[in-house]
């Protein structure tokens, strides 16, 4: 079974500019999710899609960042314009929607470097 | 969600035995404990997951207690290739349940 996969695997952008990560999930896995972790600090969730719909995106930084997932199947992100706070690593997680099911996979990431 | 309290950080040579505490004092009747393992550049990778008393894998043991307010990841004969950071989650899998990550503890496996 094919993993998670995000790419590109590392992405270095001007300040201003705009980037979009991309997330394929595991295929059948329903429920996908965004999180970040910014240098130095702790994993940090971002939103989370069941299917082709939005459950939560309370960790949404802000509206310079949309997330979809048209079909249900791959997620973008797109950050638009870049900051420099935004630099971090991106991952992308999936999981079937079947309660007690063991654990949930990720991806490697996306470093994004904001310069 | 809840809580969870590990080590920042533990040290350990190879060939020994590594246990990793984790407190959740406020465990919810239908949570269930699970660990990963990253390493650096990559994502976090599944351990292993449990609910009660005690489960093994070919990676790990996870021990539970009765109360459920702690759990124990248990690594045998650790290697170098085990110098890692690993979380300990807790809540319901699967479902609508969004895993939350805390600091971790960075395990380094010293020659």
């Amino acid at each position: 079974e094919a993993g998670v996969t995000q790419f590109p695997s590392h992405s270095v952008i001007e300040k201003g500019q705009t980037v979009t990560l991309r997330c394929d999930p595991i295929s059948g896995h329903d429920n996908l999710y965004w999180y970040r972790r910014v240098m130095g600090k702790e994993i940090k969730f971002l939103l989370h899609f069941v299917k082709e719909s939005k459950q939560d995106e309370s960790g949404m930084p802000n509206n310079r960042f949309l997330a979809e997932r048209t079909g249900g199947t791959y997620s973008t992100l797109k950050v638009q314009p870049a900051e420099l706070e935004d630099s971090g690593v991106y991952f992308c997680a999936s999981s079937q929607s079947v309660r007690g099911n063991y654990g949930y996979t990720f991806g490697s990431g996306t470093r994004l470097t904001v310069v | 969600l809840a809580k969870t309290t590990q080590p920042i950080s533990m040290d350990s040579y190879e060939g020994q035995e590594v246990n990793i505490t984790c407190s959740h004092n406020n465990i919810a009747t239908n949570d269930y404990i699970t660990w990963y393992q990253q390493f650096p550049s990559q994502g976090p990778r599944f351990i292993i997951q449990g609910y009660k008393t005690k489960v093994t894998n070919e990676v790990a043991s996870l021990f539970i207690p009765a109360d459920r307010k702690s759990s124990t990841l248990s690594l045998p004969r650790v290697s170098l290739s085990d110098t890692a950071v690993y979380y300990c989650l807790v809540g319901e899998s699967g479902g609508s349940y969004i895993p939350t990550f805390g600091r971790g503890t960075s395990l380094i496996v010293h020659p």
